[in-house]
């Protein structure tokens, strides 16, 4: 069964902590993404990477970086978190074969900064 | 630039009854429309999705959704309702000409059975 694996479901963390969000595939997928998940805002794209060492930008990144040292495992980092960064954190992963293209996610990781 | 709309923040219906959640979509080349679902404090799952061919897809869970060109909506429909399908769906659109493997999802829609 195709997996991805978020390392924390639930994490709590206070404001100014260095935090370090794990994500690993293990369907062999070029493509890898975080997103942010909040009410009524959907989900919002913080990074993508379509190969190792490789990432782009998506449509919220200040604040996030991410680091993509092999193919199976893309990591997000909060450098120093605030409390605007409160939400559900959601990895997910697609092949580049054009027949599919569909995300894999993994089950979120809750993330809390007091 | 693609974009997603699901005008419907929420969907009630009776369990029993057939269900439609809405997608209509923007995208400049060929649409890759996928349907996702969401259950609480979990991970979104794929549903279905429509690449190319048949303008009706069947995908998961006895859900299907209708691809329309003309009208560019791409509508999740279900013949009878279940208290267990409640959840909150999700329709994203990518453009499959422009090469970008970045999909753009819809804010979702909770859809609520009823017993």
């Amino acid at each position: 069964d195709v997996k991805v694996t978020q390392s924390s479901r639930y994490l709590v963390k206070r404001t100014g902590e260095k935090v370090f969000l794990e994500c690993v595939q293990d369907m062999d997928h070029e493509n890898m993404f975080w997103y942010r998940q909040d009410p009524g805002l959907g989900l919002r794209l913080i990074y993508f990477s379509y190969d190792v060492k490789m990432k782009e930008k998506g449509d919220i990144p200040e604040g996030y970086s991410v680091s993509r040292e092999k193919k199976e495992r893309f990591s997000l980092i909060l450098e120093s978190a605030s409390t605007n960064q409160t939400s559900m954190y959601l990895c997910a992963s697609s092949s580049r074969d054009v027949d599919t293209g569909e995300l894999f996610f993994g089950e979120g990781s809750r993330l809390t900064v007091l | 630039a693609q974009s997603v709309a699901q005008p419907e923040d929420q969907v009630n219906v009776a369990e029993g009854n057939p269900l439609t959640v809405k997608c209509t979509y923007s995208v400049s080349g060929n649409p890759y429309l996928f349907w996702y679902v969401q259950y609480p404090n979990r991970g979104l799952q794929f549903l279905l999705k429509y690449i190319t061919g048949d303008n009706l897809v069947k995908g998961s869970y006895g859900f299907e959704a209708e691809f329309n060109k003309s009208q560019t909506s791409f509508h999740l429909k279900k013949p009878s309702a279940l208290v267990s399908d409640s959840a909150l769906y999700f329709c994203a659109v990518r453009d499959g000409t422009g090469g970008s493997y970045i999909p753009t999802f819809g804010r979702g829609t909770s859809l609520i059975v009823h017993p």
